[in-house]
């Protein structure tokens, strides 16, 4: 059974400070990893994805991978008041697998 | 990213009924997917629909509760039949193009039901 954990918070962030959410997982087949934002009625936004053990970087989002560890994070400098919503990791199998998700983390960024 | 639609994009419903969600995109994908997300939960997978052959459905969802339509490369059906109240859920589907790991899934608006 795939599993992935993340702290549900709420997380809370002074504004223009660095937010940081983190998510394991226990398949260590999984190979590609994506974080989501989802706003309150919303549906799932894809922010990013990863699939190499490093940091990868978009504007103010680098997410950070470690295979070794079951380890994924995702780190949001510059935090904004528009930032604050529920954050969910998912991991993925092979390329025609569906996605597993975490509970998410619900992020407030205090302006 | 293509574009989603679903409909409808809420109902409510009386027990022992069924609802068909449609889900039509603006391109041809690969892959679509239907995912569940009860009240105050996270998503979880339902099935992949196959286009021109049955869907493979998850550990916990059988085909007679969830039935799964998928006729072309653009449009995929999902059906709740004979619904109870733990039916009640946001119902989302998600599409993908191509068949690499690291492909992206981008998710429809949603179906929010409600049943009573």
């Amino acid at each position: 059974q795939k599993e992935v954990e993340q702290n549900s918070g709420p997380l809370s962030v002074p504004e223009g400070a660095i937010a940081s959410l983190n998510c394991t997982y226990s398949d260590r087949g999984s190979q590609s990893f994506f974080w989501y934002r989802q706003y309150s009625g919303k549906s799932p936004e894809l922010i990013m994805f990863i699939y190499s053990n490093g940091d990868k970087e978009d504007g103010r989002f680098t997410a950070q991978l470690n295979k070794a560890s079951q380890y994924v994070s995702l780190l949001i400098r510059d935090s904004q008041p528009s930032d604050s919503a529920t954050y969910l990791c998912a991991v993925k199998g092979g390329g025609a697998d569906g996605l597993t998700f975490g509970k998410g983390t619900h992020l407030i960024i205090q302006p | 990213s293509a574009v989603i639609s679903q409909k409808p994009s809420r109902d409510i419903c009386q027990r022992g009924t069924s609802l068909t969600i449609q889900c039509q995109v603006d391109s041809q994908v690969t892959m679509m997917f239907w995912y569940r997300q009860q009240p105050g939960q996270s998503l979880t997978l339902i099935a992949t629909a196959n286009q021109g052959s049955e869907a493979t459905y998850e550990s916990g969802f059988v085909i007679d509760k969830f039935p799964i339509s998928r006729p072309n490369l653009t449009f995929s059906t999902l059906t709740v039949s004979n619904m109870s109240p733990e039916d009640s859920s946001i119902y989302l589907c998600s599409v993908q193009s191509g068949l690499i790991t690291n492909n992206e899934q981008f998710f429809g608006p949603g179906t929010r039901l409600t049943v009573l």
